[in-house]
């Protein structure tokens, strides 16, 4: 079954400082990859998602994320944090059931300190 | 553009009671989705809606929830009665549903937080 690990429940970084997310993904076929982010009270937005197209997926906010198929990850990175970065990031893998299913890991909630 | 917009925000209900939330999806979009996320964990589908037709509502608990989706644009979700166990936020999400749609963008709404006591 298709599947994605999010390593760490929680990051806490300095503002201005590099952001990195983990994602590992689980699939026995090529996978698409999405990257949402939730602010508090809020619905998901998509950052970024990966199609196949190329492996640096740049998204949305200074946002990116590479697709290594060799370590199987899908880690998201932004050079300079800022506070307003601040949210739960889910990482989700498009399952192939016939029609598409996101599939979500547990979420990384990052702190952003000034 | 409206996106994905949903009520009520919060609901509050003792159990054993029921208790229905409803979603109006982007304008356009064929496919509605469900989803259920408790505390600290991401969302998980409860059904999956193609225009009228639920496609996959593998992870319905049917013996309390039900869904419809009469004319293929908004839709209501519902538990009776309500349990302790169902505290939690359930997101509506809709996309454009076009093919397959396995790389397709879900635009989802602020969801509804309930509180069961």
């Amino acid at each position: 079954a298709q599947s994605v690990t999010q390593l760490g429940s929680h990051v806490s970084v300095s503002e201005g400082a590099l952001v990195l997310l983990r994602c590992n993904y689980s699939s026995s076929v090529p996978p698409y990859l999405f990257w949402y982010v939730q602010y508090p009270n809020q619905g998901l937005q998509l950052l970024l998602k990966y199609t196949s197209a190329a492996t640096l997926v740049k998204g949305i906010n200074g946002f990116e994320a590479e697709f290594k198929k060799s370590e199987t990850s899908f880690h998201l990175t932004k050079p300079s944090a800022h506070m307003s970065d601040a949210a739960e990031y889910f990482c989700a893998v498009s399952v192939r059931t016939g029609f598409q299913k996101l599939v979500f890991g547990t979420g990384t909630r990052l702190l952003v300190s000034p | 553009e409206a996106g994905v917009v949903q009520s009520p925000r919060y609901k509050i209900i003792e159990k054993k009671q029921p208790v229905a939330f409803w979603c109006n999806p982007i304008s356009g979009h064929n496919t509605l989705y469900w989803y259920l996320q408790n505390l600290g964990q991401g969302p998980e589908l409860l059904i999956r809606y193609e225009n009228e037709e639920a496609v996959d509502d593998s992870q319905l608990p049917k013996d309390r929830f039900s869904a419809e989706r009469l004319k293929g644009v908004d839709s209501t979700l519902k538990i009776q009665p309500a349990e302790l166990g169902d505290s939690a936020v359930y997101l509506c999400a809709s996309s454009l549903g076009t093919g397959t749609g396995l790389e397709e963008t879900q635009y989802f709404g602020p969801g509804t937080r309930l509180l069961v006591l």
